[in-house]
């Protein structure tokens, strides 16, 4: 099992769509990233949380430390939202080593 | 724009040679991390530099190897290619430790 698993993996969606994608853990962290990757590799930080919850545009983040799970949401989804949504956590103790899952590839269609 | 750096975007070697894979990061970057992603998977940690020291090493062999420089730029050696090498190899630098990273773009590595 790894130890960061997301689902699902692939999601297609209506433009204006409410989407959810879930991010499951297995391990202590001290912080989860929220990545967007276009086709072309380059990645974005969208959100990093250690707890509670954050909100960029239409984007919330949120994280239960507790059942080790975190979600991220796109409100009044669009079809520039299209791109492959990763999460990644980074482990107690000082520990530099970030861990991520394998991604969800969105599709938003107008 | 996120203000990192990747050279080359794409490189195409063969099997038993050396690349060296650069970074170049924002300004105040102290921190930079390597990940090499394999086609369909989620990037996988190689290592990361603080100040020019390594300050934390993934499940990669010894012929991957780095250096950070005082300008905060970094590079990204792996001797003796193998096939399984061919990846995307992402560079992510921050300001802290414990702060958001940056990603590059990338370079697109391929092993014949």
């Amino acid at each position: 099992k790894n130890e960061v698993e997301q689902s699902p993996q692939n999601l297609t969606a209506q433009e204006g769509e409410f989407i959810t994608i879930n991010c499951s853990y297995s391990v202590g962290i001290s912080a989860l990233h929220w990545l967007q990757q276009h086709p072309g590799g380059g990645i974005v930080s969208l959100f990093m949380l250690s707890s509670g919850k954050k909100k960029h545009g239409r984007l919330i983040a949120t994280i239960n430390i507790q059942e080790k799970h975190s979600s991220l949401h796109i409100t009044a989804s669009h079809p520039r939202d299209s791109a492959v949504y990763i999460c990644a956590v980074q482990g107690q103790g000082g520990s530099e080593k970030l861990v991520f899952g394998k991604g969800m590839k969105l599709t938003v269609n107008p | 724009e996120t203000g990192v750096t990747q050279s080359p975007t794409h490189l195409i070697k063969t099997r038993g040679q050396q690349v060296t894979l650069r970074c170049s990061s924002q300004s105040g970057h102290n921190t930079v991390s390597w990940y090499q992603q394999a086609l369909g998977q989620g990037p996988q940690f190689i290592f990361q530099y603080y100040r020019e020291e390594e300050n934390g090493r993934g499940n990669f062999p010894p012929r991957f190897s780095g250096l950070q420089f005082p300008n905060y730029s970094s590079e990204l050696n792996v001797n003796a290619l193998e096939l399984d090498d061919s990846a995307l190899y992402l560079c992510a630098s921050s300001w802290g430790r414990e702060q958001p990273l940056h990603f590059g773009n990338g370079t697109r590595l391929t092993v014949t």
